[in-house]
């Protein structure tokens, strides 16, 4: 099946700093989603993002489905941030899952 | 509800005993996925309805878990004889038919003591 490989899989920044995480899949998909996940556990949309570009706010998210990856980038990064980042994507054919990856844990220090 | 909605938010369990979790999903979707969270891990798919068609089982990590969707809307993780080793947080997510975005509900923390 269709693997999702996330890097860095730990980032700490200090407010102000920019970032940008990555996530990897391993077959062609038309659809790829990112969530953070605050302290408590709820999963918040932030982009679904087939291909191109969208940004709101402070992040902007890019995917090359051609070259099966997608960037998130956060800039200005604020202590809010903090969470984990994951990526997904929906599996086609036969039964539609999303596949995450293992996250990435951003740190933000006041 | 405006978007999905799972009950309890937490529960905690004897060990031996059934727990039932529920989850309402977006109105209009037909889509509807279960994922369990243990402390510091990833998400593991356990189950996903579409529609009417029989639903895809194969992350079920064994025979005590048990889900059920009536009507095509609210659906029900059933664990029986619960174990220590379920305690984890359970999230519902739903989308449209032919529409891949997903939206998950706040989960349901499970602990079994």
């Amino acid at each position: 099946g269709i693997q999702v490989e996330q890097s860095p899989p730990d980032l700490i920044l200090q407010e102000g700093a920019n970032s940008t995480l990555r996530c990897n899949f391993s077959d062609s998909v038309n659809n790829l989603q990112w969530f953070h996940q605050n302290p408590w556990g709820q999963l918040i949309n932030l982009f679904y993002i087939p291909s191109g570009t969208k940004q709101n706010g402070r992040l902007s998210a890019t995917t090359v489905a051609t070259e099966r990856y997608s960037l998130l980038y956060i800039s200005s990064s604020q202590t809010t941030d903090s969470g984990v980042y994951f990526c997904a994507v929906l599996t086609q054919g036969g039964s539609e899952k999303l596949v995450f990856g293992k996250g990435t844990k951003l740190t933000v220090n006041p | 509800g405006a978007g999905v909605s799972q009950s309890p938010s937490n529960k905690v369990t004897e060990k031996g005993k059934d727990v039932e979790l529920r989850c309402d999903p977006i109105s209009g979707h037909t889509a509807l996925y279960w994922y369990r969270q243990s402390l510091g891990q990833g998400l593991e798919f356990l189950i996903y309805f579409q529609g009417n068609s029989a639903p895809d089982k194969s992350g079920l990590p064994s025979d005590r878990f048990s889900a059920e969707r009536t009507g095509g809307s609210v659906s029900t993780l059933t664990i029986q004889r619960t174990q220590q080793e379920d305690s984890a947080v359970y999230l519902c997510a739903s989308r449209r038919y032919m529409v891949t975005e997903a939206f998950f509900g706040q989960g349901t923390r499970l602990t079994v003591v």
